[in-house]
């Protein structure tokens, strides 16, 4: 079994529906982040955070929320869906010493249209 | 700001060895990690380096120089497994921790 789980895998939907992504770990970690990956962009941290209490915008979060309950689990919610969040959407975990590296799941690819 | 800088592209030979490149300007620095990612794929931990020097793990090798805000990852003895994405991300202190990445480097092997 994967270590940090993303569900769905792929996803196509239509412009302003609601759209939730969720993530669960297992590795046991405190921190969890949202990313999002596009063509020659690289990633882009969407939300962290480092613990259940936690929760930090990154450098892109306009249009997006997010809702740690519990340790093991962070989402990650589009509220009213446009088309250029269409992209690869990574969910990572950390340990709590902030120098170690980061364990991404398997990756969501959402369209919007 | 914050900005790290890599290749786009490169290619390189089956049995060589090739050198990828990353400067970065942050305000702050904590360590860099170095990714791989094959296309479609979750990206995967190489090395971290945090002091000067070159930390070296198998056919893959990382150094760093803090002074120059530079870094390189090489890679040696190419397999065509090794044909990935290569992504540079700095960890630095502002009110929390965070990493910053790179937009990756595309390395092809050819035969």
């Amino acid at each position: 079994d994967a270590d940090v789980t993303q569900t769905p895998r792929n996803r196509i939907t239509k412009t302003g529906k609601r759209i939730m992504l969720e993530c669960s770990q297992t590795k046991g970690h405190d921190r969890m982040y949202w990313y999002r990956q596009d063509p020659g962009l690289g990633l882009r941290l969407i939300y962290y955070s480092f613990d259940v209490k936690d929760i930090n915008k990154g450098e892109i979060s306009d249009g997006y929320s997010v809702s740690r309950q519990a340790q093991a689990k962070f989402s990650l919610s589009l509220e009213s869906a446009i088309p250029n969040q269409t992209a690869l959407y990574f969910c990572a975990t950390g340990k709590g010493t902030g120098n170690q590296p980061q364990h991404f799941g398997d990756g969501t690819r959402l369209s919007i249209l | 700001g914050q900005n790290i800088d890599q290749p786009t592209e490169m290619t390189a030979t089956e049995g060589a060895i090739v050198q990828i490149n990353c400067t970065y300007q942050t305000s702050g620095f904590n360590g860099l990690f170095w990714y791989q990612q094959h296309a479609g794929e979750a990206p995967t931990f190489l090395s971290y380096n945090v002091l000067d020097g070159l930390e070296e793990k198998g056919r893959f090798s990382s150094f760093l120089s803090r002074s120059k805000g530079y870094s390189y990852l090489l890679l040696k003895e190419l397999q065509m497994k090794d044909s990935a994405s290569y992504l540079c991300a700095v960890i630095f202190y502002s009110s929390a921790s965070k990493i910053i990445f790179g937009s990756g480097t595309r390395l092809s092997i050819r035969p």
